[in-house]
C-alpha cells in the first residue's frame, strides 16, 4: 500500500517550458488535491478534485491546469513556466467526509516534488 | 472566509521543555480543527484532529482542545523530544467542504 506517490521528485524547467506533474493515489479515495509550499506562506490550494470527471479552482489556480483521469490519478500541468512558480508541489487525497468512520476526511500528503524554474 | 492563525516560529525549545503552539480560526458553523505535521523532506501527515466543541485531540504525546469560545485549538506537549523537531500545520475544514484550509505553519526546533 504505496498511499499517495508524486512524480518527479525534483525538477528544474526554463522559464517558458512546460511539463506535467503526476500524482496517484491507491487508498480509493474519492477527493484529491494540489497544494504549493512556499516560504511563509504556508499550504496554498491550487485546484482540487472531489470526485472522479470534477476539479474545482483552488486560491491561487492562475498558470495551472489539472486532469482527473480516473479515480487514482490527478496531474498538475505547468503550460508555461514562470520563476513564480519555483515551490515545492505536494498532492494530497482524502475520502469524501460522512462516507467512512474513523479518521474521516483525514488528508493524506504525497512526498512533494521541488520545482525550480529558471 | 475561514482562516487559521498560528503563532509564527521558528520556536526553539530545550529537550523536555513543554510546548504550547497557538492557533486561532475564523470560521461559521462548526468546522473540524486539525494539527498536521511535516518532518524535513516529507510530506504532511496528520497528528490530531477534533470534530465538535470541547473535544481533545491526542496523539504521540500532542493534545490540543477544540475551544469555541474562544476559537482556539492550541497544540500542547508536556516533554518534548529532539524527534519531535519539524513543522506544525494547524488547520480546519467547514461543515460540508471538501476543503481543508491550511495556517502558515510554525517550525520547531528542539535542542538536545
Amino acid at each position: 500500500n504505496a498511499g499517495v506517490t508524486q512524480t518527479p521528485k525534483f525538477q528544474v524547467l526554463k522559464t517558458g517550458q512546460s511539463m506535467t506533474l503526476q500524482c496517484a493515489q491507491d487508498m480509493n479515495h474519492n477527493s484529491m488535491y494540489w497544494y504549493r509550499q512556499d516560504p511563509g506562506m504556508g499550504l496554498r490550494l491550487i485546484y482540487y478534485s472531489a470526485s472522479e470527471g470534477t476539479t474545482d479552482k483552488g486560491e491561487v489556480p492562475n498558470g495551472y491546469n489539472v486532469s482527473r483521469l480516473n479515480k487514482r490519478e490527478f496531474s498538475l500541468r505547468l503550460e508555461s513556466a514562470a520563476p513564480s512558480q519555483t515551490s515545492v508541489y505536494f498532492c494530497a487525497s482524502s475520502d469524501t467526509p460522512g462516507t467512512s468512520g474513523g479518521w474521516v476526511d483525514t488528508q493524506y500528503f504525497g512526498p512533494g516534488t521541488r520545482l525550480t524554474v529558471l | 472566509g475561514d482562516s487559521v492563525t498560528q503563532m509564527e516560529g521558528p520556536v526553539t525549545l530545550s529537550e523536555e521543555a513543554f510546548l504550547t503552539i497557538n492557533c486561532t480560526y475564523t470560521a461559521t458553523g462548526y468546522p473540524s480543527l486539525f494539527w498536521y505535521v511535516q518532518y524535513p523532506g516529507e510530506g504532511l501527515q496528520l497528528l490530531l484532529k477534533a470534530t465538535k466543541a470541547d473535544d481533545k485531540g491526542s496523539n504521540k504525546g500532542f493534545e490540543a482542545t477544540y475551544r469555541k469560545e474562544t476559537t482556539s485549538f492550541h497544540l500542547e506537549k508536556g516533554s518534548v523530544q529532539v524527534s519531535d523537531s519539524a513543522v506544525y500545520f494547524c488547520a480546519l475544514r467547514g461543515g460540508g467542504d471538501d476543503k481543508i484550509i491550511f495556517g502558515k505553519g510554525t517550525r520547531l526546533h528542539i535542542l538536545p
